[in-house]
């Protein structure tokens, strides 16, 4: 049992490059979400999914698009990057009912965009 | 709730001490609130969740409680550890969209 697996785990992108950043779960998890995080601030939510074939916005949308084929997978994908995109990624998934589990999270994806 | 700012609150604790980390959410609506500890490097790893049907709840050596009618919840960490060194978020929201704090830094000393 992996978990949330997150790749790459270090990656630098030049201004305009496009790339996917790759979640995969294998807990069968109907919600899964993506975040990113900068220095000195919380976690912002980008987009989140509810279950296969349903994606939604969250906080911080723009510049990033998602798509959920099947449960375990729910890539992020970088359009066009921008250096206001440097940052840590995360991504999350959770069973969507209360218990003693809350949101996993994966070990996150530094970009660095320049 | 979205927080702004370089500079995390910080919690300074003597080994054996008790934490209290405090946390100011925003949404009223809010029906679950979650206390994350995120060590350097790695991803946020859940510590306790709490309903806003509860206004405590107890796991090992962690406390959580919520006062909904102020907006506030707080994490207690007895007897505070040198591996309780963390940077600790909390975090509001429903079962699949979460907002979160700016966090707090704590330093556990020797």
């Amino acid at each position: 049992n992996a978990g949330v697996t997150q790749t790459p785990k270090f990656q630098v992108l030049k201004t305009g490059q496009s790339m996917t950043l790759q979640c995969a779960q294998d807990m069968n998890h109907e919600y899964m979400s993506w975040y990113r995080q900068d220095p000195g601030m919380g976690l912002r939510l980008i987009h989140y999914s509810v279950g296969a074939g349903i994606t939604d916005q969250g906080e911080v949308p723009n510049g990033y698009n998602v798509s959920r084929s099947t449960t375990e997978d729910f890539p992020l994908r970088l359009l066009s990057a921008a250096p206001s995109q440097t940052s840590v990624y995360f991504c999350a998934s959770s069973y969507g009912v209360q218990g003693d589990y809350g949101y996993t999270f994966g070990s996150g994806t530094r970009l660095t965009v320049v | 709730g979205e927080s702004v700012g370089l500079h995390l609150p910080t919690l300074s604790v003597q080994e054996g001490d008790n934490s209290i980390i405090n946390c100011a959410y925003s949404n009223s609506a809010s029906d679950y609130f979650i206390w994350y500890k995120q060590e350097s490097g790695k991803g946020p790893q859940f510590i306790i969740d709490i309903r806003s049907n509860m206004d405590k709840r107890q796991g090992q050596r962690v406390t959580v409680l919520l006062n909904k009618t102020v907006k506030h919840l707080s994490l207690q960490i007895a007897a505070t550890q040198p591996g309780d060194s963390a940077v600790y978020f909390c975090a509001w929201g429903d079962d699949y969209k979460l907002s979160f704090g700016a966090g707090t830094t704590v330093t556990v000393r020797a």
